[in-house]
């Protein structure tokens, strides 16, 4: 079965706080993508991040990094030194390759406050 | 702005009835992607059209379709409608089939659908 978990359903941090968001995924797919999207109290969806099954390597954005680790089925997602704008929900999805369909979590709501 | 255009932004309709929403890509994006944002369901990725082809199939109900026109934007097809379809429906676009590193998902701002 294909399964994205986001246990993390809301967390509240003090601006300039490092935070990071679990993502634990099931598959028995050995070729498989994982995304990251932001959804800010404006409603609209932004990408962040694709990451495919056969590239570990983890990934440095600005404020933003994402730990991949096969071992453990885990797409973390870490915003270091926290901004008000990074108050959002955090969606982690799984696509696999061979029905290319996307299976999302059920969502982080991180809170970031002044 | 995304460059991903969706109209309407919002539709309240009624039990039963047909309704349906458009989508226009990027330009010079090829795949459009259909996904729904609801209370109960959480966010549930739909259909994808690849140049005028189903790409993928995700859990869209048998009184939903969907097509991708010549020109590339997309139309999404919602019959019958019950009280459970009320929610966000968003549309992407992407430049291939997202199986590339650059297949970025740009998204456009959602069809809120009300039925009531």
């Amino acid at each position: 079965a294909q399964k994205v978990t986001q246990a993390q359903t809301e967390i509240s941090v003090v601006e300039k706080e490092d935070v990071t968001l679990d993502c634990v995924y099931e598959t028995r797919d050995t070729t498989y993508y994982l995304f990251w999207y932001k959804q800010p109290p404006s409603g609209e969806l932004v990408f962040l991040i694709r990451r495919n099954s056969f590239d570990e390597q983890n990934e440095i954005s600005g404020r933003y990094s994402w730990n991949f680790q096969k071992s453990t089925s885990s797409f973390n997602f870490t915003i270091t030194a926290s901004q008000v704008v990074d108050s959002a929900v955090y969606f982690c999805a799984l696509r696999t390759s061979g029905t290319y369909k996307y299976i999302f979590g059920t969502g982080t709501r991180l809170k970031v406050l002044a | 702005d995304s460059g991903v255009t969706q109209t309407p932004k919002h539709l309240i309709t009624a039990t039963g009835q047909r309704v349906t929403l458009r989508c226009s890509p990027r330009s010079g994006d090829l795949s459009v992607y259909w996904y729904q944002q609801s209370l109960d369901q959480g966010l549930q990725f739909l259909i994808q059209y690849y140049n005028g082809e189903e790409r993928a199939k995700g859990n869209i109900l048998e009184r939903f379709s969907a097509q991708q026109f010549p020109d590339l934007h997309s139309e999404l097809n919602l019959s019958s409608l019950e009280l459970g379809d009320s929610a966000l429906y968003f549309c992407a676009s992407s430049v291939g089939t997202g199986g590339t590193i650059v297949d970025t998902q740009y998204f456009g701002p959602g069809t809120r659908l009300t039925v009531l």
